[in-house]
């Protein structure tokens, strides 16, 4: 249980494109989705926390403009990256936790997707 | 306040040797989550750790919070190539909500 998913797994886009990132609780409800971002030999710097059906909280320093979250549903969350630019390419991370069908809670643990690698040309 | 400082940034050794790492922070935490990262993935969690004191083996690897709760070691013994990647130490602190704190990592590299 507890399986995170991603897509795309990498995408290439020219700078001043939006690019959409999709993360999915493949077998529990998350309440509570994270976006992370990492660059090359660094650790998780979180850009934002999503609770289903609300606005997301965005941590200090990040555009919410620029970074769009959405997490419509218990098991789906979308970055969204407006306008791209160069500077914007790096590994994004999403999380997960909540509860799955069998009584599993999560709450203290968070799952991570696979990762999406975005290069902005 | 409530960084984590994780040690040592980078090992290398050789295979079947034991590894250990730690986390410290200057002030408590409630919880301690040990990840892995492979190249290019996600982190999967390791062992996660919810009492001071408490110590849990997952197969080769043990973690244990510590009795202050500013502090938690993770130990891989008997190191196999396959071991090769980053380890994070995390945790959330008091009142943080839905925060959870990120170690900077140890990149380790076994030597065959």
């Amino acid at each position: 249980g507890a399986v995170v998913s991603q897509h795309p797994s990498r995408v290439i886009c020219k700078s001043g494109t939006s690019v959409k990132i999709e993360c999915r609780s493949l077998d529990f409800q998350a309440t509570t989705m994270f976006w992370y971002r990492q660059f090359p030999k660094q650790s998780l710097m979180l850009m934002a926390t999503s609770n289903e059906g609300s606005k997301a909280t965005y941590e200090q320093g990040v555009e919410k403009d620029k970074f769009l979250i959405n997490h419509a549903s218990l098991t789906l969350s979308t970055l969204t990256v407006t306008s791209a630019h160069p500077e914007d390419s790096s590994f994004y991370i999403c999380s997960a936790r909540g509860w799955g069908t069998s009584g599993f809670s999560s709450y203290n643990e968070q799952f991570f997707g696979p990762g999406t690698r975005l290069t902005v040309l | 306040g409530q960084q984590l400082n994780q040690s040592p940034q980078s090992m290398f050794i050789q295979e079947g040797e034991d590894v250990s790492m730690n986390c410290t922070s200057s002030s408590i935490f409630n919880t301690w989550l040990w990840y892995k990262q492979d190249p290019g993935e996600g982190p999967v969690l390791l062992i996660a750790l919810y009492k001071a004191g408490e110590l849990t083996s997952n197969g080769r690897l043990t973690a244990q919070f510590g009795i202050t709760r500013k502090d938690s070691f993770l130990n891989i013994s008997a190191s196999i190539p396959s071991d090769v990647g980053i380890y994070f130490c995390a945790g959330h602190p008091p009142l943080a909500g839905n925060d959870m704190r990120f170690g900077a990592g140890t990149r380790l590299t076994v030597k065959p």
